[in-house]
């Protein structure tokens, strides 16, 4: 079966610019996720979509970042104004419900200067 | 936060079985273990998990102390492919949720 696709796979923009991401789940996967990956670190959960439905988004600084999943397969996040501390690794993922095996994007890179 | 420690970084020779640890000694009767691995510039893939017996696929083995507290991956014929981040993650698991640490950089060399 096809993976997560992710893109684009990388990205440079100035601070305070808008970048939008792409991410198309393995399909049948209802559950889909963003992560942001800071270099060192391991990845954090942002938002948590469950179909077109919200189910977590409590990491997820509102104020700049936005997430859509409008038909419940393809998924967008957002982050406008970008901020220097924005600069990570922007990671997709998708599992079946209920499942905690969850399968990675590429990720897309993006460096805010 | 993870519930989790696991030792910064490993080393092993190529062909010999690496043996990652991981502490869990909070973990709940209804958590199981998942270990992912991360190769430099790719998104993290998942190997293995188990509840309290152990488990074994074609990537790994999985070892749960009889008291649920450690556990240890084990694979058991490490190759230079298998140089990684390695995540220990401790997760109930009808929750989806999977909480990462910094996991342990294992590095294989020939």
């Amino acid at each position: 079966e096809a993976g997560v696709a992710q893109s684009p796979r990388y990205k440079i923009i100035e601070k305070r610019q808008s970048v939008a991401f792409w991410c198309n789940p393995i399909s049948g996967h209802a559950t889909l996720y963003w992560y942001q990956q800071i270099l060192g670190q391991g990845p954090k959960l942002l938002i948590q979509f469950q179909n077109n439905g919200v189910v977590d988004d409590s990491q997820l600084p509102k104020d700049r970042f936005s997430a859509e999943r409008l038909k419940g397969v393809d998924s967008t996040l957002k982050i406008q104004p970008a901020k220097l501390e924005d600069s990570a690794v922007y990671l997709c993922a998708s599992s079946r419900t209920g499942m905690n095996e969850q399968f990675f994007g590429p990720g897309t890179r993006l460096t805010v200067l | 936060d993870a519930k989790t420690t696991q030792p910064t970084s490993m080393d092993c020779a190529e062909g010999r079985a690496a043996n990652l640890p991981c502490n869990h000694s909070t973990i709940s009767g209804n958590e199981y273990v998942y270990w992912y691995r991360q190769i430099h510039s790719q998104g993290p893939q998942y190997i293995i998990h188990g509840l309290k017996n152990n488990e074994t696929n074609e990537m790994a083995s999985l070892i749960i102390t009889e008291d649920r507290k450690s556990s240890t991956l084990i694979l058991p014929h490490a190759t230079l492919r298998d140089t990684a981040v390695y995540y220990c993650i401790v997760s109930s698991y009808n929750t989806d949720k999977l909480i990462f640490g910094t996991g342990t950089r294992l590095q294989v060399f020939p």
